[in-house]
């Protein structure tokens, strides 16, 4: 299973971009890159997926370079309730890290 | 939008006594998860299920945890004999496919507090 690697903690303040890495540097072939968020008292939720290139959703946008050994999850112009925790998660892996406390300051 | 449930939200018992928590997955998903976090600490693994077998689980997930599907509705975790480090937020997932494009829907978790 690919292991990530991603920042403890963030912070940023309202209406930035904020950018969230990942490290993947075992990815298999067939490994999608899955990003979740987190918020207290709450079970994971599914933010967006993708394999390569660029993804975009509602909510955020993921960048993924050719090589894959690395993805980088966007949130355009946050607020407050972007506050939480996010995790990276590739293939089929069961295992969160301690994802990434992102604290959006006013 | 179908949502992933759990019962009940909260529940306080004593050392040594067996709790049940139930869930209801997202009707179509025919893989089922159950995971755990400590307060303060990250999402643990504890076993994942598949055509009512178990398909893989965690160290965590020992001879005092057994998950079952009844009813072909309710997925349920049963915890025999309580210790106070099984005190955790207990989260139910459920995915329709283990393919690479695999995405867990999670339910609201279950707080368990053992005395």
């Amino acid at each position: 299973l690919a292991k990530t690697t991603q920042p403890i903690s963030m912070d940023s303040y309202e209406g930035q971009e904020v950018n969230i890495t990942c490290s993947h540097n075992n990815i298999a072939t067939n490994d999608y890159i899955t990003w979740y968020q987190q918020f207290p008292s709450q079970g994971p939720r599914f933010i967006i997926q993708g394999y390569k290139t660029k993804v975009t959703n509602e909510v955020a946008s993921l960048f993924i370079p050719a090589d894959r050994k690395s993805s980088t999850l966007s949130l355009p112009r946050v607020s407050l309730s972007d506050t939480a925790v996010y995790y990276c998660l590739v293939g089929q892996n069961f295992v969160f890290g301690p994802g990434t406390r992102l604290s959006v300051l006013p | 939008e179908p949502e992933v449930t759990q019962t009940p939200s909260h529940q306080v018992t004593q050392m040594g006594q067996e709790v049940i928590l139930r869930c209801v997955p997202i009707s179509n998903h025919l893989y089922f998860y159950w995971y755990r976090q400590i307060l303060g600490q990250k999402v643990e693994f504890l076993v994942s299920f598949y055509n009512n077998e178990i398909s893989e689980k965690s160290e965590i997930f020992d001879d005092q945890f057994s998950v079952e599907r009844p009813d072909g509705s309710n997925f349920t975790l049963k915890i025999r004999s309580t210790k106070l480090e099984d005190s955790a937020m207990y989260f139910c997932a459920g995915s329709h496919t283990r393919s690479g494009e695999e995405t867990q829907y999670f339910g609201p978790g279950t707080r368990l507090l053992v005395l």
